[in-house]
């Protein structure tokens, strides 16, 4: 069975800052990775994936993921935060069916 | 390309009455479309996995006799809450998954308020 696990429910950063958000999972089969973000009120929007290409992923916005295997790992970095990167962010990994399992999520807080 | 509709993105409703949730993919085919709920300050919790022309697949302690799903076309599921009661009240997303890209493409929500 697949899991999710994010570090930290919230996270605050000063703008311009480094965001690092955590994500651990655990899978029984190669995992495909995401991670989404949502604004308030709002669906989520995908921002990268991982599916066994490349380890290092590069997604919208000026986000990436690095794919860790040896530490089970998909941490979203973005080298300079913006206040408009404030929102909630959610891992997750597809499971059976094409089904995706999430994280409890974590909620990004950009200091001006 | 992959965007997914959700209509109405708000609803309230009286305590009883039914109402209709559709989603639509607008520029791609989806044989696979996924209801999930959402509660404030939580994660998405699936509800169910509709696939075109069968029956949905309801995860465990989903009520499918309250929450009815219908995926009448590759481009439309629709979720219908019936006899709805305040304790339904609830933001409400759909998703749909492309095989091209083997990825979930999220509708907007709505927000079903009963009074």
């Amino acid at each position: 069975a697949q899991s999710v696990t994010q570090l930290g429910s919230h996270v605050s950063v000063s703008e311009g800052a480094l965001v690092l958000l955590r994500c651990n999972y655990s899978s029984s089969v190669p995992p495909y990775l995401f991670w989404y973000v949502q604004y308030p009120n709002q669906g989520l929007q995908l921002l990268l994936k991982y599916t066994s290409a490349a380890t290092l992923v590069k997604g919208i916005n000026g986000f990436e993921a690095e794919f860790k295997k040896s530490e089970t790992s998909f941490h979203l970095t973005k080298p300079s935060a913006h206040m408009s990167d404030a929102a909630e962010y959610f891992c997750a990994v597809s499971g059976r069916g094409n089904k995706l399992v999430f994280g409890a999520g974590t909620i990004l807080r950009v200091k001006s | 390309g992959a965007v997914v509709s959700q209509h109405p993105s708000r609803v309230i409703c009286k305590s009883g009455t039914s109402v209709k949730i559709e989603c639509r993919s607008l520029d791609f085919q989806a044989t696979t479309m996924f209801w999930y709920r959402q509660f404030p300050k939580q994660s998405l919790m699936l509800m169910a996995t509709s696939n075109e022309g069968s029956k949905a697949t309801y995860e465990q302690g989903v009520e499918k006799d309250k929450f009815l799903i219908n995926h009448a076309s590759l481009t439309l599921s629709t979720l219908t809450v019936t006899s709805a009661h305040p304790e339904d009240s609830s933001f409400y997303i759909c998703s749909a998954h492309t095989g091209d890209t083997d990825t979930q493409y999220f509708g907007p929500g709505t927000r079903l308020t009963v009074l």
